[in-house]
């Protein structure tokens, strides 16, 4: 079955870095377009960024545009987010999940447990 | 961008129908997707390309799309679909993701 298990989270001072890692498990990674979508506290969901299957393609939400970088291992079936001069607003759980796509539209079959990221002094 | 609008709460009783709406300009050109959250865990797929239902969610979830409103229905409610549900499109003009603010479902 279908399993993605993140990692790396904690507590991280503003200004600081953090990597968070995506085990997948149960599919062919390789075949999927992969997502990072958070939700911090008190708010909804908010997609952050994508890649696609051999890491041609890659987009972010402006939020996180030029702080962050998603990255894939097909051979470690390993998703990652690096996010650099983090920011208090960045607290948030943060989800890897599983594209799916019709035409050009992608919605999200499957989601990890989260990991849990604390911005904070 | 892209837009979204969700009620922020619905209270519906036991055995009831409840409705949750996403609203949009033109949300009807759209595929539309809906997600249950509840606390503590990781969001759960229930209604897909409109009106699709995954493997293992049940008959009582229904989603629905007119011209500016997609609905999901969620008949005879039970305590167990208590959480936060939120609708989901894809702006292929940005090739981001847009979420709604997300509903709370109380069962009352």
């Amino acid at each position: 079955q279908v399993h993605l298990e993140e990692s790396g989270g904690g507590v991280v001072q503003p200004g600081r870095s953090l990597r968070l890692s995506c085990e997948a498990s149960g599919f062919t990674f390789s075949a999927y377009t992969m997502h990072w979508v958070r939700r911090a506290p008190g708010k909804g969901l908010e997609w952050v960024a994508l890649i696609s299957k051999g890491s041609d393609d890659k987009y972010y939400a402006d939020s996180v545009k030029g702080r962050v970088v998603i990255s894939r291992d097909n051979s470690m079936n390993t998703l990652y987010l690096q996010m650099n001069t983090m920011r208090p607003d960045d607290t948030a759980v943060y989800f890897c999940a599983r594209g799916r796509v019709r035409g050009l539209r992608f919605h999200f079959d499957y989601w990890g447990q989260g990991a849990l990221v604390t911005v904070s002094s | 961008s892209y837009v979204l609008t969700q009620p922020p709460s619905v209270s519906v009783a036991p055995g009831q129908a409840a409705s949750i709406t996403c609203g949009a300009n033109n949300i009807g050109s759209e595929d539309v997707h809906w997600y249950q959250q509840k606390p503590g865990q990781a969001p759960v797929l229930v209604v897909y390309d409109d009106s699709n239902r995954p493997s293992g969610i049940p008959e009582r979830f229904s989603g629905s799309i007119s011209h500016n409103t997609a609905t999901l229905t969620i008949s005879r409610v039970e305590a167990g679909d208590e959480a936060d549900y939120f609708c989901q499109v894809w702006d292929t003009s940005r090739s981001h993701a847009v979420f709604g603010d997300g509903t709370k479902l109380t069962v009352l």
